[in-house]
This record gives C-alpha cells, sequence and structure tokens, in this order.
C-alpha cells in the first residue's frame, strides 16, 4: 500500500500570508493527489483533484502543484476562514490519506 | 446535489459488531460512483474502510479486511458498514462518502458519527 505523508503537522499563520503545504507519496502516483480542507466537528471538503485542478466553488488562492511524489498546496493569501486542517489523498490505488496539516492563527 | 446521512448505534461493546447504515438522497446508488466508509479516530487522521459499488463489487483496506464487511440495498437507497471483534481502537467518527469512479475523490460526505467502543 502507498504511504502519504505530510509536512508539516502543523504551522501557525496570519491573516495574508501565503502558505505551503507538502506530501510526499512512498511510491509514484502521478498526479493521482486530492487535496481536502476540515473543519472541528464537520466532514473533509475536496479542494483540489488531480494534483492541480480546483473544485467547483472552491475560491482561486487554493492552488495544488506537483506530480510522482512530491505534492504541495498552497494558499496565495490566508484568511480566516481557511484556518482548518488539511489533508492529502491519493487515488492512484486504494485510498490513503496523510496525517494532516493543522493551519492554527499566528 | 447528493446528500448522505450516517445511523447506527453510538455505542458498540467490545468484541460486539458495529453496524452503520449510509441513507443516499439526491442522487442513485446504482450510479457510476463507489459508496466508501472512511473512520477518523477522535483528533487523529482519515482511515479508509472500504468501498462498494452498486453491482456488488467491493475492495477493503487490508488491515481490516478480515473484520469488515460492506452492503448495498438498491431499494432503499442505502449501503451498510459492519465490522466485528471490535475494541477501544475503533473507536472513531464514521463517515460515509461517495467516491467518484472516474477521478478517486470523494466528493460527498455524510456529516459523520462516532462510535464510542465500551463496556
Amino acid at each position: 500500500d502507498i504511504q502519504m505523508t505530510q509536512s508539516p503537522s502543523s504551522l501557525s499563520a496570519s491573516v495574508g500570508d501565503r502558505v505551503t503545504i507538502t506530501c510526499r507519496a512512498s511510491q509514484s502516483i502521478s498526479r493521482s493527489l486530492n487535496w481536502y480542507q476540515q473543519k472541528p466537528g464537520k466532514a473533509p471538503n475536496l479542494l483540489i483533484y488531480a494534483a492541480s485542478s480546483l473544485q467547483s466553488g472552491v475560491p482561486s488562492r487554493f492552488g495544488g502543484s506537483g506530480s510522482g511524489t512530491d505534492f504541495t498546496l498552497t494558499i496565495s493569501s490566508l484568511q480566516p476562514e481557511d484556518f482548518a486542517t488539511y489533508f492529502c489523498q491519493q487515488s492512484y490505488s486504494t485510498p490513503s490519506f496523510g496525517q494532516g496539516t493543522k493551519v492554527e492563527i499566528k | 446535489q447528493v446528500q448522505l446521512q450516517e445511523s447506527g448505534p453510538g455505542l458498540v461493546k467490545p468484541s460486539g459488531t458495529l453496524s452503520l447504515t449510509c441513507t443516499v438522497s439526491g442522487g442513485s446508488i446504482s450510479s457510476n460512483d463507489w459508496w466508501s466508509w472512511v473512520r477518523q479516530p477522535l483528533g487523529k487522521g482519515l482511515e479508509w474502510i472500504g468501498e462498494m459499488y452498486h453491482s456488488g463489487s467491493s475492495n477493503y483496506n487490508p488491515p481490516l479486511k478480515s473484520r469488515v464487511s460492506i452492503s448495498v440495498d438498491k431499494s432503499k437507497n442505502q449501503f451498510s458498514l459492519k465490522v466485528s471483534s471490535v475494541t477501544a481502537a475503533d473507536t472513531a467518527v464514521y463517515y460515509c462518502a461517495k467516491k467518484s469512479w472516474e477521478l478517486g475523490v470523494f466528493d460527498y460526505w455524510g456529516q459523520g458519527t462516532l462510535v464510542t467502543v465500551s463496556s
């Protein structure tokens, strides 16, 4: 099975900051990488699919890049509603998730 | 707009069987999608449990495969999860979700239900 490793596990940032979260796969997964946002007490919400495609309704400040084993989620200008936990998920084989990155207010 | 809603007991005794049902509305369980279960221990990450297609094809997470069963009831537009021989390690929020056949993404989720394993 494919292991997904995210870094950092948590970060502190201010409104307006540019934030970058990375996700590494234990083997090549082409571009089969998706990103989700989860707020406390809520289900995850799909942000990015196929490494860089923005899900309908997701603000354009969210962006994704990468291929193979290394991927990045970028929030270009952090907004108050973006403080949440972010998970990557590979869809190359049986699904697996990263351990999550919690974005906190600085 | 597809909506999913989990239902079932919130408390299960150790060594018992956890049973949950997910009711799908706003869409058909016979669509070209996989119907999935994902769980999340409190304060921890997401673990995919397994999935079923309406034809009966299924896939399970290998570490859980021997204890897990997923079934589909097309007449009720529902799918169900059973986890046998539960321990405290199975305590988690359980989500049902629709996984897109084409993209492999979980694009619709239920709100989640907390299941506690305790005597």
